[in-house]
């Protein structure tokens, strides 16, 4: 069965501090999407990128970087120069492509950025 | 833009009570998604539906029940509400088939049973 593990359950770092979350996912399938969700205090989820299973490049967008390695099944997500406004639970979450296409989240990593 | 309405923010109801959370997409997806969050074990699949009337179960799908007569509503149904069904309630649609098709969330239901 697929499942996704963030083993972090909070990281408290100061403005400008470069901080990675962890994501580490299980599947039977060669074929399946990775996601990084944000839920600021606000409470709705907010998406932020998606990888398939055939693209191991890495990817950068402003401050946010990707980086994504089938050898160890992991998909980590990292934030350069942190602001306060980064602070909030971030999600890790996997599709498999064959059958129902359930979507499943990992338990999440609370960011704490302080100025 | 994709909206994923939930009918309520926040709701208290007494337990015993049966309670309907509902969610409507305005973007003819065919997926559609009930998660439940509580501190610690992030997001927890209750049930989705693939299509109308076709409904799975998810992860924690125990004393809930779903409905989904049309394509753009999905409810969930708390046949006995219990103090431990306390928790923010999420929904989701997705496009069905493409797989790299990212969810769209609700805002979220935050439900106190007293």
């Amino acid at each position: 069965a697929q499942k996704v593990t963030q083993a972090q359950t909070e990281i408290s770092v100061v403005e400008k501090e470069d901080v990675t979350l962890d994501c580490v996912y299980e599947t039977r399938d060669t074929t399946y999407y990775l996601f990084w969700y944000k839920q600021p205090p606000s409470g709705e989820l907010v998406f932020l990128i998606r990888r398939n299973s055939f693209d191991e490049q890495n990817e950068i967008s402003g401050r946010y970087s990707w980086n994504f390695q089938k050898s160890t099944s992991s998909f980590n997500f990292t934030i350069t120069a942190s602001q306060v406004v980064d602070s909030a639970v971030y999600f890790c979450a996997l599709i498999e492509d064959t059958g129902f296409q359930k979507l499943v989240f990992g338990t999440g990593t609370r960011l704490l950025v302080s100025p | 833009d994709v909206k994923v309405t939930q009918s309520s923010r926040y709701l208290v109801k007494r337990t015993g009570e049966k309670v309907f959370l509902e969610c409507v997409q305005d973007m003819d997806h065919e997926n559609m998604f009930w998660y439940r969050q509580d501190p610690g074990l992030g997001l927890r699949l209750i049930y989705f539906s693939y299509d109308v009337k076709m409904k799975e179960k998810g992860d924690i799908p125990e004393g809930y029940s779903v409905s989904r007569e049309k394509k753009e509503r999905f409810s969930l149904i708390l046949e006995s509400a219990s103090t431990n069904q306390t928790s923010m309630y999420l929904c989701a649609s997705r496009i069905r088939g493409r797989g790299g098709t990212e969810a769209f969330f609700g805002q979220g239901t935050r439900l106190t049973v007293v």
